[in-house]
């Protein structure tokens, strides 16, 4: 069964850091677009980023709420996806899922909570 | 950046109703129209990609249509598992999500 487990959350003061991972198995990982997205109650879904695959260099996207913050990696030989998050902001509190996909999203974590507040 | 609306917000039906829920897009995106359900406390999980491709697994009562800016998911004969909530997402341009819609108990 594929799964997708994301760690790393945690509270953080505005201004701060933090990297998280999402580490997959039980699929051919380096095939596949992976992505992150978080939820908040009051904005819902949002699509924060992604890292393509090999095939398409590695290319990655991001929100224009998150670009030049936040940064996608990845690592294919740890089957892993990385988010590093720089110069938090309160509105950046949410629920972090990472997903596998290139359209539609078929594959998701249980998520990681970040909260910013001082 | 393209906008999808959900409506209602809030559906209250039945066991056995026909389920309709509709999503608008703020330009066309074709059929690249997904569906997903989520339950409290779990992540998203897609039922429909390409706006009427079922994935694997999901039951057939699940049924998607649509092209452009008008999609529809509809839950033929609503059965107790499917109290949920149900979002939209284009990807046609990135991804964007729509505001969700809660189908409640009547």
């Amino acid at each position: 069964e594929v799964q997708l487990v994301e760690s790393g959350g945690g509270l953080v003061q505005p201004g701060g850091s933090l990297r998280l991972s999402c580490a997959a198995s039980e699929f051919i990982f380096s095939d596949h677009y992976m992505n992150w997205v978080r939820q908040t109650p009051g904005r819902g879904l949002e699509w924060v980023g992604r890292t393509k695959n090999k095939a398409n260099s590695y290319t990655t996207e991001y929100a224009a709420s998150v670009k030049g913050r936040f940064i996608i990696s990845r690592d294919d030989s740890k089957n892993s996806v990385y988010l590093q998050m720089n110069s938090l902001l309160t509105e950046d509190t949410a629920l972090y899922y990472c997903a596998r996909g290139s359209g539609s999203l078929n594959a998701w974590g249980q998520g990681t909570l970040v909260t910013v507040s001082s | 950046d393209i906008q999808m609306t959900q409506s209602p917000s809030t559906l209250s039906a039945s066991v056995g109703d026909r389920v309709t829920i509709t999503c608008r897009a703020s330009q066309s995106i074709g059929i690249w129209l997904a569906w997903y359900q989520q339950k409290p406390g779990k992540a998203p999980k897609l039922l429909i990609y390409k706006t009427s491709s079922l994935e694997s697994g999901v039951p057939s009562r699940f049924s998607g249509s649509g092209s452009g800016t008008e999609f529809t998911l509809t839950i033929s004969s609503l059965q107790p598992d499917d109290f949920a909530t149900y979002y939209c997402q284009q990807y046609n341009n990135y991804f964007t999500f729509g505001g969700g819609t809660k189908v409640e108990i009547k």
